[in-house]
Order: C-alpha cells, then sequence, then structure tokens
C-alpha cells in the first residue's frame, strides 16, 4: 500500500514560514491535497490538486509538489494557523484514499 | 451551499454492526458525485473507510473490506455505513464527506459523530 511520512509536530514562531512535509514514492506523479484541523472540528480543504487554494483560504498558505516530497507552506504565521494538517492521495492502483499521519503545527 | 451531517447511535456493544447515516442537503445526493466514510480514532490521524458514488460504485479500504457496507437512500437523500463484528479497536469520530472523482479532495465534510465501542 501506499505510505505518506508527515513529521508528528512543526514549531515555528509568530510572523515565520511554517514548512510541513509529505514524504512518499514519486509522489510528485500524483496530486495531493492538504487538510487543516483544529481540535474538535472537521477537517478542512485548505490546498488541493499540489497548490490550488480553495475559495477562503488565504494566500499566506501555499502548496508545492516534486519528486518524493510535497510541502505545506504557511507564511507569516499566526496563532490561529495552529492545528493539525493532514496530507492526502488517491492509490489508484488500490482505489482508496491514503492520509498522511498528520503534523501538528505549533505557533510559539 | 452543500452541507452534510452524520447521525447514529453513540454507544455499539463489542461484535454488534455499527450503522451511521449521512444526511446530504443543499444537493441531490443521485445528480453527482461520490460520498464517503472516514474515521479518526482518539488522538489519532484519518482512516479512509470507503465510499459509495452517484452511480453505485462502491470502493473500500481494503483493510475493513469483510466488514463494511455503504449504501445510498435516494429518496431520503442520504447515504449510510454498517460496520460488523466491531471491536473496541472501532472506537472512533465518524466523518462523511463528499468528493467528485478519483483525484479529486474531499471538499465537503460532516463535523463527525462520536461512537464508542463498549459492553
Amino acid at each position: 500500500s501506499y505510505v505518506l511520512t508527515q513529521p508528528p509536530s512543526v514549531s515555528v514562531a509568530p510572523g515565520k514560514t511554517a514548512r510541513i512535509t509529505c514524504g512518499a514514492n514519486n509522489i510528485g506523479s500524483k496530486s495531493v491535497h492538504w487538510y487543516q484541523q483544529k481540535p474538535g472540528q472537521a477537517p478542512v480543504l485548505v490546498i488541493s490538486h499540489d497548490s490550488d487554494r480553495p475559495s477562503g483560504i488565504p494566500e499566506r498558505l501555499s502548496g508545492s509538489n516534486s519528486g518524493n516530497t510535497a510541502t505545506l507552506t504557511i507564511s507569516g504565521v499566526e496563532a490561529g494557523d495552529e492545528a493539525d494538517y493532514y496530507c492526502q492521495v488517491w492509490d489508484t492502483g488500490n482505489d482508496l484514499v491514503v492520509f498522511g499521519g498528520g503534523t501538528k503545527l505549533t505557533v510559539l | 451551499q452543500v452541507q452534510v451531517q452524520e447521525s447514529g447511535p453513540g454507544l455499539v456493544k463489542p461484535s454488534e454492526t455499527l450503522s451511521l447515516t449521512c444526511t446530504v442537503s443543499g444537493y441531490s445526493i443521485s445528480s453527482g458525485y461520490c460520498w464517503g466514510w472516514i474515521r479518526q480514532p482518539p488522538g489519532k490521524g484519518l482512516e479512509w473507510i470507503g465510499s459509495i458514488c452517484h452511480s453505485g460504485s462502491t470502493r473500500y479500504n481494503p483493510s475493513l473490506k469483510s466488514r463494511v457496507t455503504i449504501s445510498v437512500d435516494t429518496s431520503k437523500n442520504q447515504f449510510s455505513l454498517r460496520l460488523s463484528s466491531v471491536t473496541a479497536a472501532d472506537t472512533a469520530v465518524y466523518h462523511c464527506a463528499r468528493y467528485t472523482i478519483i483525484t479529486s479532495p474531499l471538499d465537503v465534510w460532516g463535523k463527525g459523530t462520536t461512537v464508542t465501542v463498549s459492553s
């Protein structure tokens, strides 16, 4: 099965840039989606198809995907960005959705 | 605006069958899209359970396939999850969600419903 690897945690000071990675074999050939989940809430799609921002998502959030790593970048981090972030792809060979293990973003 | 909302018993006994329903509002479920179930054990990450598309085709996580059935009731604009022979490991928040086609994101999510498996 296809495995997505995320760091368990990332810490960043307010105003700085946070980068959350999602690693997998040749992930650059797949379309990666990112979700933000705050405690007790449903996940919210923040980046689709590697780098597209849904309506209402601030420009501070961006995505990239190449080779074996996809990256979610949050510029000018704010306290409200503190959340769990999950990457997701479709394992088309096995016809199922795959999620990364999630990364807890802490704003110092 | 499309919304989805989960409902069902919050407590299920071991070895019994978990049954949940997702009600869709703002869109006719028979018109298109695919509808899925995702769960999240306490303190853990997201796990895909499976989905059903408007065509009636289903997809299931191989790790759960032998115990899962997802179905649609177009008259009620709902889709449902049945998970048989549950154990404590099935305790989780269960979310329903929508996607367009394979490779597309899950763009509408329900808030989730907590299911505890305990005697």
